[in-house]
């Protein structure tokens, strides 16, 4: 069966430190990965996805970037956080077709 | 678009009557549509799921309810017990896109 990681589950950082979350999927080849953020009681916004191996889309203009090293990999960075990059992050994925999308446990980020 | 930026509305239920959820979803060429369930501190959990060329599909418990005319989907739990209290978002996809466009989110109480 397929599964889905997603490390760490909760990170603090201060502003200005960088930023990597990794994403990992297991049981499937080739799935349309996706991250996602969350704040505080609100609803999930796409922030990337990926349909390949360094094919990577970005849904909104961010201090954030996505790479896709393996294919059943996904990872999140960024070089400097901002306050503003607080929130829930969640990984995804999805099969080929129409088909719904599974996602990991989060990973709560506090930048402070 | 995506509905984001917005705090959730609340639906109370006591325990035992029956709950619906509503969704409007923005975009009359989404063809798929999927029901989660979140729990707090956890990632999104399937519940069920429509094509557009079906307006109603029943589960366990569950029955989604679709009306492409006016653009809106629903959620039906049948004799909602504590366990059903989370927050519920309704999603959509457009063939092709591979994008999972999720709506608001409503956060569902169930009064013992």
């Amino acid at each position: 069966s397929q599964t889905i990681h997603q490390w760490p589950a909760t990170l603090v950082q201060p502003v200005g430190s960088p930023l990597s979350l990794e994403c990992t999927v297991e049981g499937t080849s080739n799935p349309n990965l996706y991250w996602y953020r969350q704040a505080a009681g609100r609803g999930l916004q796409l922030l990337f996805y990926s349909v390949g191996i360094g094919q990577i889309s970005s849904e909104v203009p961010q201090n954030l970037s996505a790479s896709r090293p393996q294919d059943r990999q996904f990872i999140l960075s960024s070089k400097k956080l901002l306050l503003s990059d607080s929130g829930f992050y969640l990984c995804a994925w999805s099969g080929t077709g129409v088909t719904e999308a599974f996602f990991g446990q989060g990973t709560r980020l506090t930048v402070v | 678009g995506e509905s984001v930026g917005l705090h959730l509305p609340t639906l109370s239920v006591q325990e035992g009557d029956n709950s619906i959820i509503n969704c409007a979803y923005s975009n009359s060429a989404s063809d798929y549509f999927i029901w989660y369930k979140q729990e707090s501190g956890k990632g999104p959990q399937f519940i069920i799921d429509i094509r557009s060329n079906m307006d109603k599909r029943q589960g366990q418990r569950v029955t989604v309810l679709l009306n492409k005319t006016v653009k809106h989907l629903s959620l039906q739990i049948a004799a909602t017990q504590p366990g059903d209290s989370a927050v519920y978002f309704c999603a959509e996809n457009t063939s092709g896109t591979y994008k999972y466009i999720f709506g608001t989110g409503t956060r569902l109480k169930v009064l013992a």
